[in-house]
């Protein structure tokens, strides 16, 4: 019963480095996104994808961009690292397509230099 | 302008004490309002509210939705350290689901 799993939990990246934050769901949901959280904000989102082979931008997508490679699999990926990204990054996913987000994964930490 | 409130944004009781959270939003069509509890990790859910008046109750906790006066409150009654976290509250409406910021609630032994 692994529901969302995130890779990695911790990641520090020079300013101007890439990477690709994934994230994979075994319950068969239609819909994940990616959300980003940072002190005194709520969870913003920054990119959505109502189903397989869908993606579109959320409330903040400026510096990202994202693949759902599969219905498991919602990756995303900063091109070139800013300090302004540096946040705690939560994929999501919902059974029901465009339903808000039921189950979490444990976050990803990530700080950039 | 589409925001949800949260208070008090920290709050410190004693393990028994009863706390209310408090959330008020601004837009007034929309599905749902929601809640999660967020520890260490990823946020849980706790309830989904759709209807005024109609308290949901899980255990302690209990919540109620006013659409009416654009708020919401969250209650627990006989805190226990394990209900430290930070509770968010969430106006729903799928890929436009608004979080609010969170209140931060540390209940001491």
């Amino acid at each position: 019963n692994a529901g969302v799993t995130q890779t990695p939990k911790f990641q520090v990246l020079k300013t101007g480095q890439s990477m690709t934050l994934q994230c994979a769901q075994d319950m068969n949901h239609n819909s994940m996104y990616w959300y980003r959280q940072d002190p005194g904000m709520g969870l913003r989102l920054i990119y959505y994808s109502a189903s397989e082979g869908t993606t579109d931008k959320g409330e903040v997508p400026n510096g990202y961009n994202v693949s759902r490679l599969n219905k498991r699999e919602f990756s995303l990926r900063l091109e070139s690292a800013a300090p302004s990204q540096t946040s705690v990054y939560f994929c999501a996913s919902s059974e029901v397509e465009g339903s808000q987000p039921q189950h979490f994964g444990d976050g990803t930490r990530l700080s950039i230099l | 302008e589409d925001k949800v409130v949260q208070s008090p944004l920290s709050l410190v009781v004693h393990e028994g004490d009863t706390v209310t959270l408090n959330c008020s939003y601004e837009v007034t069509n929309f599905r749902s309002l929601l809640w999660y509890k967020q520890e260490k990790k990823a946020p849980t859910f706790l309830f989904m509210l759709t209807s005024s008046g109609i308290k949901k109750k899980s255990g302690r906790l209990s919540s109620i939705l006013d659409k009416k006066e654009l708020f919401s409150i969250l209650n627990i009654t006989a805190t226990q350290t394990g209900d430290s976290a930070i509770y968010l509250c969430v106006r729903g409406g799928g890929f436009k689901t608004i979080f609010g910021a969170g209140t931060r609630l540390f209940v001491k032994a």
